[in-house]
């Protein structure tokens, strides 16, 4: 049973399409991320959710839209991709006094 | 604001040998800790974590981390490093407060030698 489960894995998009990555979680978390890993491996925190509610908005460009229809699911809308929204974006969910628990990851390639 | 610092972008040790991987951090109070690794193109586990109580925190794969408030540290260690150690480790920095927000450090490649 998995935890956290993003989908899709894997996602080649060309430039200027719209996009969409679904996170869900069965653990009864309170809290959601979006983070997204460039290049050089480093975790950039986008979003969280708290709740259904937005707490933290990381000056991500407007592109990027979270949605949370309920606390099991966090999905990322991305508008208009480009060449540097390539990277692997990871959603995670926690509760204030657990760590957090991560998918396995989307890559997105925009070419 | 809560931030990470991991002074190391790369470590090479022999396999075997001791390893510590340093991680400082800064935030207003008593954060949570965490430690985290992530093999090549494979998600993130979870290694270990300090919420509070005893200092000296015992993890997964015999790995350890020491939490020193005077220092803002919370530095990872392993006694004998196996190769399957090869991975990309990161620090975080959890929020005690409402919001959870999570930073993590830039994270710090250990490379094992045989």
């Amino acid at each position: 049973d998995t935890a956290v489960s993003q989908t899709p894995k894997y996602l080649v998009t060309q430039m200027g399409n719209d996009k969409s990555i679904k996170c869900e979680q069965n653990l009864g978390h309170d809290t959601m991320y979006w983070y997204k890993q460039d290049s050089k491996k480093f975790l950039k925190i986008m979003f969280s959710y708290n709740n259904k509610e937005l707490i933290i908005n990381e000056t991500v460009p407007n592109r990027f839209s979270p949605k949370s229809p309920d606390k099991a699911h966090l999905n990322l809308h991305i508008n208009s991709l480009e060449l540097g929204d390539s990277a692997v974006y990871f959603c995670a969910s926690r509760s204030l006094s657990t760590e957090a628990f991560f998918g396995q990851g989307t890559r997105l390639t925009v070419v | 604001a809560q931030s990470v610092t991991q002074p190391d972008i790369h470590i090479t040790v022999s396999e075997g040998a001791s390893l510590e991987l340093r991680c400082n951090y800064s935030y207003g109070a008593t954060p949570y800790l965490f430690w985290y690794v992530q093999s090549p193109g494979q998600g993130l586990q979870l290694l270990l974590k300090y919420f509070s109580g005893d200092t000296l925190v015992q993890g997964i794969k015999g790995f350890e981390a020491e939490f020193k408030r005077s220092q803002s540290s919370f530095n990872l260690r392993k006694p004998s490093v196996h190769w399957s150690d090869a991975a990309e480790y990161f620090c975080a920095v959890g929020d005690r407060q409402y919001g959870n927000k999570l930073v993590f450090g830039a994270g710090t490649i250990l490379r094992v030698k045989s």
